[in-house]
């Protein structure tokens, strides 16, 4: 079976500290992989999402930045938190391909705080 | 622009029903989901929609009109665990999410 792991789950950083988050998908080839943030009381805000090694695709320009250096692996970064980037952040994956029927799987969530 | 609509809050008793409304404008349609968020918690997927009509599963169903842009889903014989919020989301043409707020559902003894 699929499983899919993010880490860490909870962060304090000071503002202009760097940020690394990280997901890993286990069971699965070639996943579509994701990286969303939610702010309380709004919907789901995808950053950015991938179809395959090295493929980022960003929807929200920002200070941060995605990257997928193995197949079932991937990172969200940032050189200098903002005060803004607080939030939860959420990995997901979903089969590859294109399908209407592509069921998203998130991880457990990060929760960061920029202080 | 590209909206989904639900209601922010709701009220209901153990052992009632509850109906969660979701109203979508969004450029085309590839089918509608719905995710139940407990608090501090990821995302679970509940129920998916792309063809009009009621699907059943278990306690939950979902229910959808792609004339109307209108789902629901109906929750029977509530149980304390099922508060949580519950997320309606839209996959539209390009096969990108759009995302409502969600709904909090706050279950009373």
């Amino acid at each position: 079976s699929q499983t899919i792991h993010q880490w860490p789950a909870t962060l304090v950083q000071p503002v202009g500290s760097p940020l690394s988050l990280e997901c890993t998908v286990e069971g699965t080839s070639n996943p579509n992989l994701y990286w969303y943030r939610q702010a309380a009381g709004r919907g789901l805000q995808l950053l950015f999402y991938s179809v395959g090694i090295g493929q980022i695709s960003s929807e929200v320009p920002q200070n941060l930045s995605a990257s997928r250096p193995q197949d079932r692996q991937f990172i969200l970064s940032s050189k200098k938190l903002l005060l803004s980037d607080s939030g939860f952040y959420l990995c997901a994956w979903s089969e590859t391909g294109t399908s209407g029927a592509n069921v998203l799987t998130f991880g457990a969530g990060s929760r960061l705080t920029v202080l | 622009g590209q909206n989904i609509d639900q209601p922010t809050e709701m009220t209901a008793t153990e052992g009632a029903i509850v109906q969660i409304n979701c109203t979508y404008q969004t450029s085309g349609f590839n089918g509608l989901f719905w995710y139940q968020q407990h608090a501090g918690e990821a995302p679970t997927f509940l129920s998916y929609n792309v063809l009009d009509g009621l699907e059943e599963k278990g306690r939950f169903s979902s229910f959808l009109s792609r004339s109307k842009g209108y789902s629901y889903l109906l929750l029977k014989e509530l149980q304390m665990k099922d508060s949580a919020s519950y997320l309606c989301a839209v996959m539209d043409s390009n096969y990108q999410l759009i995302w409502g707020a969600g709904t909090k559902l706050i279950i009373k003894p």
